[in-house]
């Protein structure tokens, strides 16, 4: 059973660089053709998909953060990686990673996010 | 930017039938997928690809796509299914991923 949890600081100054990793255990992260996915949720708030990376690499990111935002694979730490820069309050929220669910062959559904971790709470403030 | 249309609140009795909609001009030829959360829970996916159910969600979950607009609905509301509903899906081009505002089914 694939099962995922993220990790990082709960406190950000602004300005500076909000990074995450998403620590994924039973399974390796390039195994399959999956997406993992990275969403966020400000509190009391919905939801935004931040971005995806899939398993041999390739990023795609959510226009509205480009040029801030990178999603990266540390395959020797079986880990996927979230580096948001100049954060703001405005990037308080919880942050999930998310795998896309298992189809047929090893294949991924996209946009299917089967599998989250629960998620982690990060806030931006001097 | 894309943005996915839904209704902020649906509420119904037990026993009813709920239906949660999703509108978005990009919906005609992307599909929709939706997802439930619980209060301080990490979403769970119930419907993808418009109607289908993964593995371990109920029968009386289902998904439809008409259009523009895509639906939700629980046949026989419980309580328990009380929670904030997302749809979600892409633009045309399937470089905007979004998700819906969100709809919190209530259920008394």
């Amino acid at each position: 059973q694939v099962h995922l949890q993220e990790s990082g600081p709960g406190l950000v100054r602004p300005s500076q660089t909000l990074s995450l990793s998403c620590s994924v255990s039973g399974d390796s992260i390039t195994s399959g053709n999956y997406y993992w996915s990275w969403i966020r949720q400000p509190a009391g708030k919905g939801l935004e998909w931040i971005g995806r990376i899939y398993t041999s690499g390739n990023p795609n990111y959510n226009p509205s953060l480009r040029g801030r935002v990178s999603i990266s694979l540390d395959t020797s730490k079986n880990q996927i990686s979230l580096n948001l820069g100049s954060v703001t309050a405005a990037d308080t929220a919880v942050y999930y990673c998310a795998r896309d669910l298992s189809g047929g062959l090893g294949i991924g559904i996209e946009d299917a996010f089967e599998i989250w971790g629960q998620g982690t709470m990060v806030t931006v403030s001097s | 930017s894309y943005e996915l249309t839904q209704p902020p609140s649906v509420s119904v009795s037990p026993g009813q039938t709920a239906r949660i909609t999703c509108s978005g001009d990009a919906l005609s030829k992307k599909y929709a997928y939706w997802y439930r959360q619980k209060s301080g829970q990490a979403p769970v996916l119930v419907i993808y690809e418009d109607t289908k159910r993964p593995s371990g969600i109920p029968e009386r979950f289902s998904g439809s796509s008409s259009g523009t607009m895509a639906t939700f609905t629980i046949t026989g509301a419980q309580v328990d299914d009380e929670a904030d509903y997302y749809c979600y899906s892409t633009d045309n081009y399937g470089n905007e991923r979004v998700f819906g505002g969100g709809t919190k089914l209530t259920v008394l």
